[in-house]
């Protein structure tokens, strides 16, 4: 089975703050993404990427930033974390056109 | 605007009873049409997929879909819910087909089950 894992399950940041989201794939997947979760919105779409050092904004990227130096690895990045970034994000990878998630990071920020 | 509609926010089933999850899509042609699950504190996983070809689709854990293009939906049908079955139901779209994983997502419907 793919596996998708998200290092951090829960987090609880302070405004301004940097804050690091790691996501690794296990089945040599070239497309990554990262989705938010808020209740009543369903899942947006932040930044997704096709190939390593590659990255393109999704719906939702202001005050987000991505990394992928490896092919395994995409990383979610805020630099200066606020209030209205509490939130679930949600990595995911794909093969054959479908989706496997993580199990998502809830991050808190206060 | 692609969009995905789920009238339902939330559904109370009794234990033993039917189930259908409404979605309503708004795209020009035939998207690829999900149905993924959440159980609480999980990641979404997935129930079933239409990309093509006959338009009742069985997935996982007895639930199946069906297509119908005249109406833009892609409703989600279990015959007899079981307690395990709580959890919230996400339909998805994907417009862009050689771009997998970049879904669009509807509300999600949460689904409480009574015993």
């Amino acid at each position: 089975d793919v596996k998708v894992t998200q290092s951090s399950r829960y987090l609880v940041k302070r405004t301004g703050e940097k804050v690091f989201l790691e996501c690794v794939q296990d089945m040599d997947h070239e497309n990554m993404f990262w989705y938010r979760q808020d209740p009543g919105l369903g899942l947006r779409l932040i930044y997704f990427s096709y190939d390593v050092k590659m990255k393109e904004k999704g719906d939702i990227p202001e005050g987000y930033s991505v990394s992928r130096e490896k092919k395994e690895r995409f990383s979610l990045i805020l630099e200066s974390a606020s209030t209205n970034q509490t939130s679930m994000y949600l990595c995911a990878s794909t093969g054959a056109n479908v989706l496997t998630f993580g199990a998502g990071s809830r991050l808190t920020v206060l | 605007a692609q969009s995905v509609t789920q009238p339902d926010i939330h559904i109370t089933v009794s234990e033993g009873a039917s189930l259908e999850l409404r979605c309503n899509y708004s795209y020009g042609a035939t998207p690829y049409l999900f149905w993924y699950v959440q159980s609480p504190g999980q990641g979404l996983q997935l129930l079933l997929k239409y990309f093509s070809g006959d338009t009742l689709v069985q997935g996982i854990k007895g639930f199946e879909a069906e297509f119908k293009r005249s109406q833009s939906s892609f409703n989600l049908r279990k015959p007899s819910v079981h307690w395990s079955d709580a959890a919230e139901y996400f339909c998805a779209v994907d417009v862009i087909y050689n771009q997998g994983g970049k879904l669009i997502f509807g509300q999600g419907t949460e689904l409480s089950v009574k015993p």
